[in-house]
């Protein structure tokens, strides 16, 4: 069975801090990874992607990448209340591409940034 | 660029009614699709995705079925709902299967 957790939180932090969300996976051969924020209500909405092991950023967010210790993290800095959603860590395991792009998602950790 | 579009937005249907939901994509060619549902308060479960026209693979039993009649349209279909069948329902396309999937707005399926 192919998983993927994430802390479902609630996460809260004060605006203008740094938010943390962390995502571990257990398909070794995982070549791709996706965040989505999703507020209430709304279909999920991508954010991040990340392909190669290190740091990716974008803006107030980075995505950051280990395959050796199988996790994947968000950073968002500056955090703003606008910023309180759920957010869903993706996976595409694509082993030998016969996935066909299908993704395994966590749970989702809720964020709340409180002024 | 490209669009994906899903209607109705809600729908209130009483069980053992049937169920069409129908999802487009705009400004792509073949891409793959997908449909998902989303429990109150839980994450995605895939149901279904396609490779191409009149390609459908499941990866759920359950009462639904899947449809892909034109490159990009993908239609959620049920004979006879159940009240189990209630969830937020959500289309995904991607351009390939290293490429993220972007999502349609949903349509909130509720089962009276």
């Amino acid at each position: 069975q192919k998983e993927v957790e994430q802390n479902s939180g609630p996460l809260s932090v004060p605006e203008g801090a740094i938010a943390s969300l962390n995502c571990t996976y257990s398909d070794r051969g995982s070549q791709s990874f996706f965040w989505y924020r999703q507020y209430s209500g709304k279909s999920p909405e991508l954010i991040m992607f990340i392909y190669s092991n290190g740091d990716k950023e974008d803006g107030r967010f980075t995505a950051q990448l280990n395959k050796a210790s199988q996790y994947v993290s968000l950073l968002i800095r500056d955090s703003q209340p606008s910023d309180s959603a759920t957010y869903l860590c993706a996976v595409n395991p694509d082993a030998g591409g016969t996935s066909y792009g299908k993704l395994t998602f966590g749970q989702g950790t809720i964020l709340t940034v409180h002024p | 660029s490209q669009t994906i579009h899903q209607w109705p937005a809600t729908l209130v249907q009483p069980v053992g009614s049937p169920l069409s939901l129908e999802c487009t994509v705009e400004g792509t060619s073949n891409p793959n699709l997908y449909w998902y549902r989303q429990a109150a308060g839980r994450g995605l479960q895939l149901l279904f995705y396609s490779v191409g026209i009149g390609q459908i693979s499941s990866e759920v039993p359950q009462n639904l079925s899947a449809s892909r009649p034109q490159d990009r349209q993908f239609i959620l279909s049920s004979k006879k709902l159940l009240l189990s069948d209630s969830g937020f329902y959500l289309c995904a396309w991607s351009g390939d299967r290293n490429q993220p999937q972007h999502f349609g707005d949903g349509t909130r399926l509720s089962i009276l």
